[in-house]
């Protein structure tokens, strides 16, 4: 049983650019969350997405959007990219019925430079 | 804004010691939930104390809640060097939703 798969591991882009990120639920899981997480920071909640609908939002700016496909598979996209932005991104996935049982995948690394 | 902080921030211990971080919180929640992160990867998750449970006990680790205190502490019985890591409390509301704040996080060195 796969857990959640989070796709490109590592990525460096300019600052200006746009990026899309890509993350795989754990089977079964309905519920999409992405988090920020600068170094040497806890994560920070970024949005999360149900019935491919954004359900809640963190305190992040419209440059980051969202989509949940279909398959429950969601994408993270970030426009206009600050140097700030860098950080690691985590995907989390749940079910909407057992909201306490959280598994994270490995995260994504991007460096804006 | 950060729900929970971490005391202390970095922790260094020998193997076989105990280690205890501490975690407080600013608002009232469902249940506090304790993740541990290896350096640069992802989280796993450690234990769950729902808000009406005071301790809860999985394998060498031990986890208090004191509501009125807003406070939670992990415990980490006969440490190994492999528990070096990263450590975060994270708080999940009333609000019927699944979203985790995270505090800061206790790093923790294992020296052998």
């Amino acid at each position: 049983d796969a857990g959640v798969t989070q796709s490109p591991t590592h990525l460096i882009k300019t600052r200006g650019q746009q990026v899309t990120l890509r993350c795989s639920p754990k089977s079964g899981h309905d519920t999409v969350s992405w988090y920020q997480q600068a170094l040497g920071q806890g994560p920070q909640f970024i949005f999360q997405y149900y019935e491919e609908e954004e359900r809640q939002r963190g305190n992040f700016p419209d440059r980051f959007s969202g989509h949940q496909f279909p398959n429950y598979s969601s994408e993270l996209n970030v426009n206009a990219l600050l140097l700030g932005d860098s950080a690691l991104y985590l995907c989390a996935s749940s079910l909407v019925t057992d909201r306490n049982t959280i598994y994270f995948g490995e995260g994504s690394w991007l460096t804006v430079v | 804004s950060q729900q929970g902080e971490e005391d202390p921030q970095a922790l260094s211990i020998q193997e076989g010691e105990n280690a205890t971080m501490n975690c407080s919180y600013k608002t009232s929640i469902n249940n506090l939930q304790w993740y541990r992160q290896n350096s640069g990867r992802g989280l796993v998750h450690l234990i769950l104390i729902r808000s009406n449970e005071r301790e809860k006990h999985s394998g060498r680790l031990r986890v208090t809640l004191d509501t009125s205190k807003k406070s939670s502490s992990l415990l980490i019985t006969a440490s190994r060097a492999a528990d070096t890591a990263s450590y975060f409390c994270a708080t999940v509301l009333n609000s019927g939703y699944s979203t985790l704040t995270f505090g800061k996080g206790t790093m923790l060195l294992v020296s052998p």
